[in-house]
């Protein structure tokens, strides 16, 4: 199952609201989850089962979706959100990953 | 607290073998689901094993099957990921990760990772 998001990059600034997409190549009912990744660090999981926020995430962070469209929304940027996104599809081995999309700050 | 160590990378030659391990600390490690997951430098993160608590079920990433074999110590809390056969396409962080709903593939806590370089 390929999965495809964007944009691929995008500039923003604190306090703005950001949405990334990600597209299934097949339904994959809600069985998708969102990493945040830092420069040098591993990633860290924000979202599972499409829209559930994992402890300890803000609550800035949100996610949509079934089927084979999803979104990945930050209501209001913050300085630390400035990560690379990944989703990820858990419907079915191999589990795959999207390409990310890098948040930069405009 | 969960901690998760990877060790075992290192610089190695084309169609030599390695074996990374993951040592586990602060969780019942015999409970849950791990996984390997790989970063080339400067790329996106590619899943490529994952394996049962009890070590019954595996999958792998079609780019590693035949060549990369997933496996668990539960009674020294450690995960290995023995890979033979190391193309150059190969190199990258290998990161383990524990999967907090069976073998879901949703992973809540990660390594820091261990670096892999195959080159001559």
């Amino acid at each position: 199952i390929q999965l495809t998001q964007s944009p691929s990059s995008l500039s923003a600034s604190v306090g703005d609201r950001v949405t990334i997409t990600c597209r299934a190549s097949q339904g994959i009912s809600s069985y998708l989850a969102w990493y945040q990744q830092k420069p040098g660090k591993a990633p860290k999981l924000l979202i599972y089962a499409a829209s559930t926020l994992q402890d300890g995430v803000p609550s800035t962070f949100s996610g949509s979706g079934s089927g084979t469209d999803f979104t990945l929304t930050i209501s209001s940027l913050q300085p630390e959100d400035f990560a690379t996104y990944y989703c990820q599809q858990l419907n079915s081995y191999p589990l795959t990953f999207g390409g990310g999309t890098k948040v930069e700050i405009k | 607290q969960v901690q998760l160590v990877e060790s075992g990378g290192g610089v190695v030659q084309p169609g030599r073998s390695l074996r990374l391990s993951c040592g586990a600390s602060g969780f019942r490690f015999s409970s849950f689901g791990m996984h390997w997951v790989r970063q080339a430098p400067g790329k996106g993160l590619e899943w490529v094993a994952a394996i049962r608590y009890d070590g019954s079920d595996k999958d792998y990433a079609d780019s590693v099957k035949g060549r990369f074999t997933i496996s668990r110590d539960n009674a020294k809390d450690t995960l290995f990921l023995e890979m033979n056969s190391l193309r150059a396409e190969d190199t990258a962080m290998y990161y383990c990760a524990r999967d907090f709903f069976g073998k879901s593939g949703y992973c809540d806590y990660w390594g820091q990772g261990t670096l892999v370089t195959v080159s001559s």
